[in-house]
């Protein structure tokens, strides 16, 4: 079957460093997908890994191996305002998003 | 500005009630999509379209159809309401092209009474 592993739920403190893990197992694999759910709201698009490595965009960066089939999603100097649902996505090999079911991040002043 | 809409934030119906929720892209995108989200599940697919008049179960499309006449508009049809189908509906549309991202409308909580 068709598997997306994230933590359920992290704290982290303002202005520190956050890291979220995904891990995954799914048939075939076109693209892995971050995004960003505030409460009560839609999910908004954060990143896109294809290829291994590190694509950094802003405070936030995220890293993908395919081989560990693993990501992350690293937030820098946190913000209150990064208190959010963060998903983790991955396009299977007939193109549909399998998702996980999101890492709720807590950020503490 | 991308944009996708819903008809409803929120909405509130009877058991047995039919239930439409629309959703419009301005976008021209291809592919459009019904999730639905619950807490501690993932986000969901119901069913999707790729093309207008063309429609694909996802998921869990046990209770729902789904109406693809115009390639902006792509309709959720609950055919007889019920009390599990208390949920967060969220439509995307995607681009048939990398990097297929999916954009949300801002979702209807529908509650089933």
């Amino acid at each position: 079957g068709q598997n997306i592993d994230q933590p359920t739920e992290m704290t982290a403190t303002e202005g520190a460093i956050v890291q979220i893990n995904c891990t995954y197992q799914t048939s075939g694999f076109n693209g892995l997908f971050w995004y960003q759910q505030h409460a009560g709201e839609a999910p908004t698009f954060l990143s896109y890994n294809v290829l291994d490595g590190l694509e950094e965009k802003g405070r936030f960066s995220s890293f993908l191996s395919r081989s560990k089939g693993y990501s992350y999603l690293l937030l820098k100097e946190l913000q209150m305002k990064d208190s959010a649902s963060y998903l983790c996505a991955v396009l299977d090999s007939n193109y549909q998003l399998i998702w996980g079911a999101g890492t709720k991040l807590i950020i503490k002043p | 500005d991308v944009k996708v809409t819903q008809s409803s934030r929120y909405l509130v119906k009877r058991t047995g009630e039919k239930v439409f929720l629309e959703c419009v892209q301005d976008m021209d995108h291809e592919n459009m999509f019904w999730y639905r989200q619950d807490p501690g599940l993932g986000l969901r697919l119901i069913y999707f379209s790729y093309d207008v008049k063309m429609k694909e179960k996802g998921d869990i499309p046990e209770g729902y159809s789904v109406s693809r006449e115009k390639k902006e508009r792509f309709s959720l049809i609950l055919e007889s309401a019920s009390t599990n189908q208390t949920s967060m509906y969220l439509c995307a549309s995607a681009r048939d092209r990398e990097p297929y991202e999916q954009y949300f409308g801002p979702g209807t909580r529908l509650t089933v009474t």
